[in-house]
């Protein structure tokens, strides 16, 4: 059964930093495109950070390109999403999303999303 | 980028009813155009891939059309357990783009 499974979010400050973690089970990473998506309280689904399945290259929304980076374990089947100088614009829950092929970004499989709340 | 937009933003049916959702895009995507139901409180799940490929476990009722730049989203006779918010997402290029939802509300 595929399955992800997020953590690592909840309140910093403005200015601050947080690693979110996706531990995937059910497949193996490598073989699929993964992406991260957001959605703010009350709004709707924003794309922010993908992956191609092979790993050669990632890929960022403007909104949070030059302070986000996005990373893969293969040994531990995790991706993970390094958030620095955060905002109280990106406040969302952010879920990990499985792709339907290895160069295919089209989404087939969402975790259940890790809130982060930023705010002083 | 590719922007979605969706029609309408909200609609209130009876149930049995057909809801139609459209979908538009600012440029041709091909069929790498996906729906997806999302319930209050739960992760979007999976209705429709490639415009109008059927997904396993998802009821019948859901089926979906279109290509290049006009899509649809089309729930025949309309349950109580379908009232969700409703989001097309095309995977034809980066970013990856989401229409702005529509919400199906069941009176």
């Amino acid at each position: 059964e595929v399955q992800m499974v997020e953590s690592g979010g909840g309140l910093v400050q403005p200015g601050g930093s947080l690693r979110l973690s996706c531990a995937a089970s059910g497949f193996t990473l490598s073989n699929y495109a993964m992406s991260w998506v957001r959605q703010a309280p009350g709004e709707g689904l924003e794309w922010v950070s993908g992956i191609s399945g092979s790993g050669t290259g990632t890929y960022f929304a403007d909104s949070v390109k030059g302070r986000f980076t996005l990373s893969r374990d293969n040994s531990k089947n995790t991706l993970y999403l390094q958030m620095n100088s955060l905002r109280a614009e990106d406040t969302a829950v952010y879920y990990c999303a499985k792709g339907l092929g290895v160069y295919s970004y089209g989404i087939d499989y969402w975790g259940q999303g890790t809130l982060v709340t930023v705010s002083s | 980028e590719v922007v979605l937009t969706q029609s309408p933003d909200f609609q209130s049916v009876t149930p049995k009813e057909k809801v139609t959702i459209t979908c538009r895009a600012s440029q041709s995507i091909g069929s790498t155009l996906h729906w997806y139901q999302q319930k209050p409180g739960q992760s979007p799940k999976l209705l429709i891939k490639y415009a109008s490929q059927s997904i396993s476990g998802v009821p019948s009722r859901f089926s979906g059309s279109g290509s290049g730049t006009d899509f649809t989203l089309t729930i025949d006779s309309l349950e109580a357990e379908d009232a969700a918010a409703y989001y097309c997402h095309q995977s034809s290029s980066l970013p990856l783009t989401f229409g702005q939802g529509t919400k199906v509300e069941i009176k």
